[in-house]
């Protein structure tokens, strides 16, 4: 049970270039969610998917897509690149069955550059 | 509107003393989740607790414990006995299902230094 993974753990990109975080979790959660966090602040949320096929946005959704193909995965798309991009990642999952030990858990973080 | 603050930007303690993490919270909605997460220099989210809204009961974990008031809309998180390993960003965070998907907002984060 690996729990929630990041593929990259980082990643520089040039200003206007693409590229796809990747998440991936084994705990056949329903939720899954896609933040960023800058120097200095919390994390706030990009975008959210309830389901398998279906996103949301969040706070921040600019500049960013997102896609739920399959259950286990959630995948966030950079189309082109801006330095205010730069920032670190967290993907996270959640199995909302409202128990008293019900939480998100987090995957470790995708550091990415824009230059 | 959800909202998380925690006023307290950085902490500075001596090893041993006890320390208190303040966190006021809003929302409209009657049911809703808090949490307190730590962010150790390594950056990984280590989740400490969740609350429900429907359950005021505070609660101690070893050397820490939390104060829920409903009525002051705070989530206050105390450690006891404050360790060098206890250095970290402290984050206190808010879910609710008034928009659907249990969307969580995080508040700025308490950075706590802890020296020997």
């Amino acid at each position: 049970n690996a729990g929630v993974t990041q593929t990259p753990k980082f990643r520089v990109l040039k200003t206007g270039q693409s590229m796809t975080l990747l998440c991936a979790q084994d705990m056949n959660h329903e939720y899954m969610y896609w933040y960023r966090q800058d120097p200095g602040m919390g994390l706030r949320l990009i975008h959210y998917s309830v389901g398998e096929g279906t996103t949301a946005k969040g706070e921040v959704p600019d500049g960013y897509n997102v896609s739920r193909l399959k259950k286990q995965n959630f995948l966030l798309g950079l189309e082109s690149a801006a330095p205010s991009q730069t920032s670190v990642y967290f993907c996270a999952s959640l199995l909302p069955v409202c128990s008293s030990t019900d939480t998100q858990y987090f995957g470790p973080g995708t550091r990415l550059t824009v230059l | 509107a959800q909202k998380v603050t925690q006023a307290q930007t950085e902490i500075s303690v001596v090893e041993k003393e006890d320390v208190t993490l303040d966190c006021v919270y809003e929302t409209r909605d009657t049911t809703y989740y808090l949490f307190w997460y730590k962010q150790p220099p390594s950056g990984e989210l280590v989740f400490l607790i969740r609350r429900n809204s429907f359950d005021e009961q505070n609660e101690i974990s070893g050397r820490y414990s939390w104060n829920f008031q409903k009525s002051t809309s705070s989530f206050n998180f105390t450690i006891t006995a404050s360790q060098v390993v206890d250095s970290a960003v402290y984050f206190c965070a808010l879910s609710d299902s008034s928009t659907g998907g249990f969307k969580t907002i995080f508040g700025a984060g308490t950075r706590l230094f802890v020296k020997a």
